[in-house]
């Protein structure tokens, strides 16, 4: 079975700059998660969908970063603009329903100047 | 105070020792989640328990749910073993959101 697919692998951007990451998760997997995960630091989840609907986006920062899932299959990870502090993993993951075991992708490493 | 939390944070052995990690985890968290990171790489899902033991090659996970404790054995451990491992609890409801600790680092050194 295919796993978690995420794109790109690595990303440099200027502060203040967009960046936008692509996550594709296992066929069938209703569950969809971002988490960002900073270096020395565990995964800490930013959002959390089911299908298309948002189930948790507490720990999302609404000012700056966004995400979507229209069809309730791939998802998009957008910040806009970057800040120092952004700069982590990004984490995609995701699950045949809530509860179930979380299958991680590769992640994307973003590095913010 | 930290929901999830390993030890030891740092964990260097020699190739073949037997090496324990373990895990304390707080009320509330129905089934414990070991996962392997490599440097500069993705998340791998080792074991997911909530109760008992569960091996799968040199690796063996195991919980105590009154303790509410966790530990993952790796035996005749080998350079490729090197990597983070973290811990990470599932609460339960409707999210089921899934809470990391800050992970052991290991190196096993030939």
């Amino acid at each position: 079975e295919a796993g978690v697919a995420q794109s790109p692998r690595y990303k440099i951007i200027e502060k203040r700059q967009s960046v936008a990451f692509w996550c594709n998760p296992i066929s069938g997997h209703a569950t969809l998660y971002w988490y960002q995960q900073i270096l020395g630091q565990g995964p800490k989840l930013l959002i959390q969908f089911q299908n298309n609907g948002v189930v948790d986006d507490s720990q999302l920062p609404k000012d700056r970063f966004s995400a979507e899932r229209l069809k309730g299959v791939d998802s998009t990870l957008k910040i806009q603009p970057a800040k120092l502090e952004d700069s982590a993993v990004y984490l995609c993951a995701s699950s045949f329903t809530l509860g179930q075991p979380q299958h991680f992708g590769d992640g994307t490493r973003l590095s913010i100047l | 105070k930290n929901e999830v939390e390993q030890s030891p944070q740092n964990l260097t052995a020699q190739e073949g020792e037997f090496i324990t990690i373990n895990c304390s985890y707080s009320v509330g968290i129905s089934a414990l989640h070991w996962l392997q990171q490599h440097p500069g790489g993705g998340i791998v899902s080792l074991f997911m328990l909530s109760s008992g033991k569960k091996k799968h090659g040199r690796l063996i996970a195991t919980i105590n749910i009154q303790e509410k404790h966790s530990s993952l054995h790796i035996t005749a451990s080998h350079p490729r073993d090197s990597a983070v491992y973290i811990c990470a609890g599932y609460y339960g409801g409707a999210t089921n959101k899934l809470i990391f600790g800050t992970g052991t680092l290991l190196a096993v050194q030939p």
